[in-house]
């Protein structure tokens, strides 16, 4: 059974990093495999982030890029996502999501984590 | 504003024949698989259609998908209530190197 669950900060400040933790059980980080992350605004529609497949290959949302970056640690089954300079219009709900190679698309996703970013 | 493009909202009784279209160009949905999510509110994503056509295993044959030049489809046959659901469509795209995603659909049962 392929779970997946997002954690970290539910409030961040603008201009502060956000770092995020995906830890999934039911499968590891092997041939074939990728982690990705997609967020939602409040009422609006999802947006692709960052995908990290098991040979350590990166995607990023180009228009996001600079502020991104998406690392894996295969031994403790968890993906996590670095976002710099994070400002009022990044609250969002953040999702994790299973992929794998062979076109399936994202198959199972966690319950998603709101961020709120305030001063 | 979303790569792909999709109509805010769609909606038809129950029973009757519903299709939803997603739009995008030769760098996405022209070259490359399509994906439907169906999302109900205050819930994570859930694929319903991946390699444009194909059906993960417990998603109703109700649900098809398809697609003609650089545009895909969704169509849910003999609608319920309990289709009632935001539906997203998605697609690699060659030209940005990432996955990208329509604005969604809000769906309606009357």
């Amino acid at each position: 059974q392929i779970t997946l669950k997002e954690s970290g900060p539910t409030l961040v400040k603008p201009t502060q990093t956000l770092t995020l933790t995906c830890t999934f059980s039911g499968f590891s980080l092997s041939t074939g495999v990728g982690v990705a992350w997609v967020r939602q605004p409040p009422g609006k529609a999802l947006e692709f982030l960052a995908l990290i497949y098991w040979d350590d290959t990166e995607r990023y949302n180009p228009s996001l890029e600079s502020r991104l970056t998406i690392t894996k640690d295969t031994s403790k089954n968890q993906v996590v996502l670095i976002m710099t300079n994070m400002d009022p219009v990044d609250t969002s709900t953040y999702y994790c999501a299973h992929d794998s190679v062979g076109d399936r698309g994202f198959d199972y996703w966690g319950q998603g984590t709101l961020v709120t970013v305030s001063s | 504003q979303s790569v792909l493009t999709q109509p805010p909202s769609a909606s038809g009784t129950p029973g009757q024949r519903v299709t939803m279209s997603c739009s995008g160009s030769n760098s996405n949905i022209g070259g490359n698989s399509g994906y439907w999510y169906q999302q109900f509110p205050g819930t994570a994503p859930k694929l319903l259609i991946y390699r444009t056509n194909q059906r993960p295993s417990g998603v109703p044959d109700r649900f098809s998908g398809s697609k003609s030049g650089t545009s895909a489809s969704l169509a849910i046959s003999g609608l319920r209530s309990e289709d009632e659901a935001d539906y997203y469509c998605a697609a690699w795209d060659d030209s940005l190197s990432a996955v990208v995603f329509g604005g969604g659909t809000k769906l309606t049962v009357l």
